[in-house]
């Protein structure tokens, strides 16, 4: 059965600074994953998917995530972080690429600091 | 497009009451899907449906939940009676054919008192 860890319930960075959201994985397949972001009070979007293509994945506002299958890693990235990053992102797990029962992580709170 | 349209936003009721939430799916997605957040259990998938037919509804807590989708624009999650670990944000999802992204929609926060 597939299931991701998010790493860390809560990160803190400063304006400008990097951000590193860290999320494993385990699935039985070749996976297909996900990161969703939330703000305050709305659904969720989209940010980016790997789905057995690149294995460095580019989505929108600047952010990334590297596919490692060595690691079963599936880390978020952005190179300098801005006040309206602050959310909660979720790392998501599919075993196929048009599977529908998606698995979600529990969630990492993001706080961008002046 | 006007995306996932969920209503109500905010519920609250009291326990034993019926609660129906309802969901707009985006036009031309396939699937349609119900989750649920909580808290302590995070985002749990309740049922999803493919061309208005469920297909998994493993995910149901119990009897008093059921969802019915009568058309490719409408669907429904209806709690009966409802209590209060049902207090949760509701979310309806849908998506289409061939692709693994789903849109959400902004949630419905029920309460029940």
């Amino acid at each position: 059965a597939q299931s991701v860890t998010q790493l860390d319930s809560h990160v803190s960075v400063s304006e400008g600074t990097p951000v590193l959201l860290r999320c494993n994985y385990s699935s039985s397949y070749s996976p297909s994953l996900f990161w969703y972001v939330q703000h305050p009070n709305k659904g969720l979007q989209l940010l980016l998917k790997y789905t057995s293509a690149a294995t460095l994945v580019k989505g929108i506002n600047g952010f990334e995530a590297e596919f490692k299958k060595s690691e079963t890693s599936f880390h978020l990235t952005k190179p300098s972080a801005h006040m309206s990053d602050a959310a909660e992102y979720f790392c998501v797990v599919s075993d196929q690429p048009t599977g529908n029962k998606l698995v979600f992580g529990a969630g990492t709170i993001l706080r961008v600091k002046s | 497009d006007a995306g996932v349209i969920q209503s109500p936003r905010h519920e609250v009721t009291e326990m034993g009451q019926e609660v129906t939430l309802r969901c707009k799916p985006i036009s031309g997605h396939d699937y349609l899907f119900w989750y649920r957040q909580t808290m302590m259990r995070g985002l749990e998938l309740l049922i999803y449906f493919n061309n208005n037919v469920p297909i998994d509804d493993s995910g149901m807590p119990e009897d008093r939940f059921s969802a019915k989708m009568p058309n490719a624009s409408f669907s429904t999650l209806k709690i009966q009676p409802s209590e209060p670990r049902d207090s949760a944000v509701y979310f309806c999802a849908s998506r289409p054919r061939g692709t693994g992204e789903l849109f959400f929609g902004e949630g419905s926060r029920l309460t029940v008192l």
